[in-house]
């Protein structure tokens, strides 16, 4: 298992389109999560699953985004008529169910919304 | 709401100097405690995690204190060099393990 990863590294779409972006956690990990960061900021939480079950939504996460982990496995992030303001990069991580784990973050998706 | 502060902002040193970096936050009902180093463009990479029932952690050239009661933490890294400058970030974990981060600080290691 090499760790976490995300696809694709780069998106750049026009306003109005959908995108899906993928994340494989590392496979023991029970824990998923979702963040974004926009440039010169620290990551802002977007949800976490634990196996398939969402567990918490940020408020940050509006009517356009959705997430999914269909099998508890891999997950994906989808957002629809993407606006500008969407423009950041999203990071995936995961951890082990347990209290006290530390994250392993994946490299991230950088999405550009022109 | 937990709220994670970092001083400074950003940080120039020359090559070989040793330097703290600071991270506060304002609940100290926290589960664990963890530093990651950004670079440009990219992912976090993990470098310590402290519990909450632990004061420190080292690995290699880096230390990370933590004082829950206080909600202060500090990052020491000692001899630092040029591969060292990213930006560095402290994040808190509550009872949902959901990490509340600071906005880093931006360190430059000149040689």
């Amino acid at each position: 298992d090499t760790g976490v990863s995300q696809d694709p590294r780069h998106k750049i779409t026009k306003r109005g389109q959908n995108v899906t972006f993928r994340c494989d956690p590392i496979s023991e990990h029970n824990r998923l999560y979702w963040y974004r960061q926009t440039l010169g900021q620290g990551p802002e939480f977007l949800t976490y699953f634990q196996n398939e079950a969402q567990l918490e939504k940020s408020r940050l996460l509006s009517d356009r985004f959705s997430a999914e982990r269909p099998k508890g496995s891999f997950s994906t992030l989808e957002i629809q008529r993407t606006e500008q303001g969407d423009s950041a990069m999203y990071l995936c991580a995961s951890s082990q169910t347990e209290l006290g784990y530390g994250y392993t973050f994946g490299s991230g998706t950088r999405l550009t919304v022109v | 709401k937990q709220e994670v502060t970092q001083i400074p902002a950003a940080l120039s040193v020359p090559e070989g100097e040793n330097l703290v970096l600071n991270c506060s936050f304002t609940d100290s009902a926290i589960y664990n405690l963890q530093w990651f180093r950004q670079d440009p463009g990219k992912g976090l990479t993990s470098l310590l995690l402290i519990q909450s029932s632990q004061r420190e952690q080292t690995s290699g050239r880096l230390n990370a204190s933590l004082d829950k009661s206080s909600g202060r933490s500090t990052l020491y890294i000692a001899a630092s060099q040029p591969g060292d400058s990213a930006t560095y970030l402290c994040a808190v974990a509550g009872a949902t393990n959901k990490l509340i981060f600071g906005t880093g600080t931006l360190l430059a290691v000149q040689p």
